[in-house]
């Protein structure tokens, strides 16, 4: 069973510029969730996704933001890049069962701006 | 907001030895769960073990255990007969109702061959 996948593995940014990070879930996951981990902040909570629709989403400013499409993988977007969104962005993907609903995290998006 | 704790930013470990990682969480509910990520230096995040909060009952996970504390908010996890693939970064979560992971800061485990 393949597990979760993230594109690209690595992005180059200049500051002001808008990132894309993509991710697939494990096949039949509906919950998608994206984290930063950023050097020196540690892994934080920024979106979470369910059926197509936001559910959650963590102490990030609006230019972080994401959609899910109807086959569940997902994309998140960074408007307006700063120097300090340079970090590790990880998605993880679970079902939305309760009792079954560990996240299996991808291998992450390493985003550097320069 | 959920705090997790890690009060150990690196332990070392004899090859075959054991070796514990300590978390301590603060919370106001009553369910939830516990895991025990690791992240070696490929980056990718893998889950090592989860914790009901309603269950006593330890959980396993072949060489990988947990002490629950529920009443000390504790959530210790050990590593018995290291191996030096165990070597990584190790993180404790917390996952609240709303489905979000709270980490710790996380703990590196280095194994001595």
């Amino acid at each position: 069973e393949a597990g979760v996948t993230q594109s690209p593995t690595h992005l180059i940014k200049t500051r002001g510029q808008q990132a894309t990070l993509r991710c697939s879930p494990i096949s039949g996951h509906t919950s998608v969730y994206w984290y930063q981990q950023a050097l020196g902040l540690g892994l934080q909570f920024l979106l979470w996704y369910d059926e197509g629709e936001e559910r959650n989403r963590g102490n990030f400013p609006p230019r972080f933001s994401g959609r899910q499409f109807p086959n569940y993988s997902s994309e998140l977007n960074v408007n307006a890049l700063e120097l300090e969104d340079s970090a590790l962005y990880l998605c993880a993907s679970s079902l939305r069962l309760a009792g079954a609903d560990t996240q299996y995290f991808g291998p992450g998006t390493r985003l550097t701006v320069l | 907001a959920q705090t997790v704790t890690q009060s150990q930013p690196e332990m070392s470990v004899q090859e075959a030895e054991t070796v514990t990682l300590s978390c301590t969480y603060d919370t106001s509910e009553s369910d939830y769960y516990l895991f025990w990520y690791k992240q070696p230096p490929s980056r990718q995040m893998i889950l090592v073990i989860r914790q009901e909060a309603y269950k006593q009952q330890n959980a396993t996970e072949n060489r990988f255990s947990v002490n629950f504390q529920k009443a000390a908010k504790s959530f210790s996890l050990k590593i018995s007969d290291s191996q030096l693939g165990d070597a990584a970064m190790y993180f404790c979560a917390y996952r609240s109702g709303d489905y979000k992971l709270s980490f710790g800061a996380g703990t590196t485990v280095t194994v001595r061959a």
